[in-house]
C-alpha cells in the first residue's frame, strides 16, 4: 500500500511568490492534514480538511490556505512568501479523523526562501 | 490549547542499554498520544500510540506508559540500536470540535545510540 506522497520534495523561492503544495493520501483516506516543521518551532498544525471541507485550522495568517478534492488530494498555498515561511511542510493522512486515528506522514516539502 | 513538554532534548545511550523519553501535556481532554521517529531527509514515522483507556502498551522493544492523573506519558525503547538513532516526538491530540483532531507536539528528542 502506497504511503502518504507530497510534490514536490524541495522547492526555492524568493519573497513576494506564492507556492502550491501537492499531497496525495494513503489511500481510502478521507483526512488530511498539514504541519509545519521548523527548528525553532518545531512541528505546528495549520489545517485539517475531511470531504472538501477545512473542518480545522491552527493559528497561522491568512496567507496560508489550502483545499481537498473529491479524490482526498490536498494542496496548500502560501501566498507572498516571506523568509521566515522557509520549512519543511508535512502532511499527513488518516482514515476520518474521528475517534483519534493514527496520522501517517509523508517525508514532506522543503521549502527555501530567498 | 494543548501543550506538550519533551524532555530531554538529547539523549546518548550505549548500543544494549535502554533509553527513556518523557512528555506532559496540559490538557486534560487529551486521550491520544502518539510517538513518532524521524529520521534525516525524513517524515515522522509512527511507532506506537496509546490511548487514554489503557495505561501501558509494548511493541517488540518499545513501550509506551501514561499516567492520567499526573498528565505525562513516556516511550521505553529497550536493547537499543545503532538504528535507533534519530529524533523522537511525543504528541497529544485533544478534540477540537467538528469531528477534528489535531496533534501538538513535543519539541523532540535527538536519539544517539553508540555502538
Amino acid at each position: 500500500k502506497a504511503g502518504v506522497t507530497q510534490t514536490p520534495r524541495y522547492l526555492i523561492k524568493t519573497r513576494g511568490q506564492q507556492v502550491t503544495l501537492s499531497c496525495s493520501p494513503i489511500s481510502g483516506h478521507r483526512s488530511v492534514s498539514w504541519y509545519q516543521q521548523t527548528p525553532g518551532q518545531g512541528l505546528q498544525f495549520l489545517f485539517e480538511y475531511f470531504s472538501e471541507t477545512q473542518r480545522n485550522k491552527g493559528n497561522f495568517p491568512g496567507r496560508f490556505s489550502g483545499r481537498q478534492f473529491s479524490n482526498s488530494r490536498s494542496e496548500m498555498n502560501v501566498s507572498t512568501l516571506e523568509l521566515g515561511d522557509s520549512a519543511l511542510y508535512l502532511c499527513a493522512s488518516s482514515w476520518t479523523g474521528e475517534s483519534n486515528q493514527p496520522q501517517h506522514f509523508g517525508d514532506g516539502t522543503r521549502l527555501s526562501i530567498l | 490549547g494543548e501543550n506538550v513538554e519533551q524532555h530531554p532534548s538529547t539523549l546518548s545511550v550505549q548500543e544494549g542499554d535502554s533509553a527513556v523519553i518523557k512528555c506532559t501535556y496540559s490538557d486534560s481532554a487529551s486521550n491520544y498520544f502518539p510517538w513518532y521517529k524521524q529520521e534525516l531527509g525524513k517524515g515522522p514515522q509512527l511507532i506506537i500510540d496509546i490511548r487514554s483507556n489503557v495505561g501501558e502498551k509494548k511493541d517488540q522493544r518499545i513501550a509506551v506508559t501514561l499516567n492520567k492523573t499526573a498528565k505525562h506519558f513516556s516511550l521505553h525503547i529497550t536493547e537499543t540500536q545503532p538504528e535507533d538513532s534519530a529524533v523522537y516526538f511525543c504528541a497529544a491530540s485533544p478534540y477540537s470540535g467538528a469531528g477534528s483532531y489535531q496533534l501538538t507536539f513535543g519539541k523532540g528528542t535527538k536519539l544517539s545510540v553508540i555502538p
